[in-house]
């Protein structure tokens, strides 16, 4: 059973334009959040976190927002550019164990 | 950059021999992962440890075992491999315990088990 999911496996989006990268979780006691870019053969790099006692946090272009009663969070990256064509993974993890869940990923590709 | 290494970066295997991959991190950190990346799964945690010699089972771990007889150096071990084994796999490492301690992961190793 996938706890967190990304639906949209790939994207697409025009240079300057927002990109939106969705991802849902199904486990409640998640309570920590994170988003990592993985680009063709390198390892995943962390991007942006937010903690579920938050609904937004914001790192220079990019934001996360989580919504907890839909069990949702997204990333927006603004103004979206040709170097973050790559994989987004959405994980998510309880305060207090040591491990996290990963989603699937999306491919964003970002057109010049 | 984390100073992480995989070795070897590639391998070309043949079902039924055993195979071990390394990590070595010169990070110092406490906590080190095994992951597995495959089309559809994303990552999935093969095994974990959080300390010299202590570990403890992820998401996918049949087939699969793993030894940290050092800090630097965590080993992944398919003792008897076997093409659903093929995948990419990636080892990260970090400072302290659970989600809100950032993963840094090593360059991955591609297994390919024919």
């Amino acid at each position: 059973d996938q706890q967190v999911k990304q639906n949209s496996p790939s994207l697409s989006v025009q240079e300057g334009r927002i990109s939106i990268l969705n991802c849902d979780y199904t486990n409640s006691m998640f309570d920590y959040f994170l988003w990592y870019k993985k680009y063709p053969a390198e390892g995943p790099t962390f991007l942006i976190s937010i903690s579920s006692i938050k609904d937004k946090n914001e790192d220079g272009r990019f934001t996360v927002f989580l919504n907890k009663s839909a069990k949702h969070l997204s990333l927006h990256i603004v103004p979206s550019q040709p170097g973050d064509s790559a994989v987004y993974f959405c994980a998510a993890g309880t305060s207090g164990t040591y491990k996290y869940i990963f989603g699937t990923g999306t491919r964003l590709k970002v057109l010049a | 950059d984390a100073g992480i290494t995989q070795s070897p970066r590639h391998k070309v295997t043949e079902t039924g021999t055993p195979v071990t991959l390394r990590c070595h991190q010169t990070e110092n950190h406490r906590y080190m992962y095994w992951y597995r990346q495959d089309p559809g799964h994303g990552l999935r945690l093969i095994h974990y440890s959080y300390g010299v010699k202590d570990t403890d089972k992820g998401e996918v771990s049949d087939g699969y075992s793993v030894s940290r007889s050092k800090t630097e150096d965590f080993l992944l071990t398919l003792e008897s491999a076997t093409s659903s084994q093929t995948s990419v796999y990636f080892c990260a490492i970090s400072e302290l315990a659970g989600p809100t301690d950032t993963q840094y992961f090593g360059p991955g190793t591609r297994l390919t088990v024919l």
